[in-house]
C-alpha cells in the first residue's frame, strides 16, 4: 500500500471492555513496531515483530496487552479489560529492515477509556 | 538505559526567525539519531537523521549535526515559515537495543505571520 494504515482511527471504550487495534504495514515491510503516545508526550515503544516473530515485547505495560502478527503482515494490538490509564494514541510503524531502515508511521488510533 | 531529552515547548516564533530546538541523549553503543515531525492532524514523519558522529542530517531547510562529544543533536532552521508549525520529536535508535526508537517528549513550534 501507499503507507501504513491503522483502524479504527478513534475508539471509545468503557472501562473493563476489550479492544482490538489493527495495523496494515507497507507492503513487503518485514519489521513492525507498536508505540503508545500519551497526551503531550513522545511515543513509547511497546513491541516489535520481524515477520510473524515477536522479537521484543519489553514495552508492553501489563499482561492485559497482547499483540500478534500471524502471517507476517497485518498486526493486531489487543488490550483486555481496559483501564483509564490505557487512554492514549497507539501508533504502528513499519520498516523494510527494523535495525537500519527508516520507520514509517501510521496515523494512529486514539483510544479513550471512560 | 538510553534516553532523549529535548527542550520544552511551546516555542513561538515570528516568520523568518531562526529556530533552534535542543536535544541531548544518553546511550550506550553507537546510536542513530532522528528528528520526526508531527503536523496538525497528521502522523509522525521522518524529518532528518544521522547515523554516526559528525554526520549532518538535513531536509526542508532543517539541519542537525550528530555531536558525540556533547551527546547532542540540536535541530536548526535559518528562517521558519508558518507551515513549519508542528510538534518536533528527537529520537534515537540504540545500536545495542534492536530497532526500537526512543523519543523525547516533543517540542511544539508555533510560527506566527
Amino acid at each position: 500500500g501507499a503507507g501504513v494504515s491503522q483502524s479504527p482511527r478513534y475508539k471509545v471504550a468503557k472501562r473493563g471492555q476489550d479492544v482490538a487495534l489493527r495495523c496494515d504495514p507497507i507492503s513487503g515491510h518485514v519489521s513492525l513496531f507498536w508505540y503508545q503516545q500519551a497526551l503531550g508526550q513522545g511515543p513509547e515503544f511497546l513491541t516489535y515483530f520481524q515477520n510473524e516473530a515477536q522479537l521484543d515485547k519489553s514495552g508492553l505495560p501489563s499482561d492485559r496487552f497482547f499483540a500478534e502478527r500471524p502471517e507476517g503482515s497485518v498486526s493486531t494490538l489487543k488490550i483486555q479489560r481496559t483501564q483509564q490509564e490505557d487512554s492514549a494514541v497507539y501508533l504502528c510503524a513499519s520498516s523494510s529492515d527494523g535495525y537500519t531502515d527508516t520507520q514509517y508511521f501510521g496515523p494512529g488510533t486514539r483510544l479513550t477509556v471512560l | 538505559g538510553n534516553s532523549v531529552t529535548q527542550m520544552e515547548g511551546p516555542v513561538t516564533l515570528s516568520e523568518e526567525a531562526f529556530l533552534t530546538i535542543n536535544c541531548t541523549y544518553t546511550a550506550t553503543g553507537y546510536p542513530s539519531l532522528f528528528w520526526y515531525v508531527q503536523y496538525p492532524g497528521e502522523g509522525l514523519q521522518l524529518l532528518l537523521k544521522a547515523t554516526k558522529a559528525d554526520d549532518k542530517g538535513s531536509n526542508k531547510g532543517f539541519e542537525a549535526t550528530y555531536r558525540k562529544e556533547t551527546t547532542s543533536f540540536h535541530l536548526e532552521k535559518g528562517s521558519v515559515q508558518v507551515s513549519d508549525s508542528a510538534v518536533y520529536f528527537c529520537a534515537l535508535r540504540g545500536g545495542d537495543q534492536g530497532g526500537k526508537l526512543i523519543f523525547g517528549q516533543g517540542t511544539e513550534l508555533s510560527v506566527k505571520p
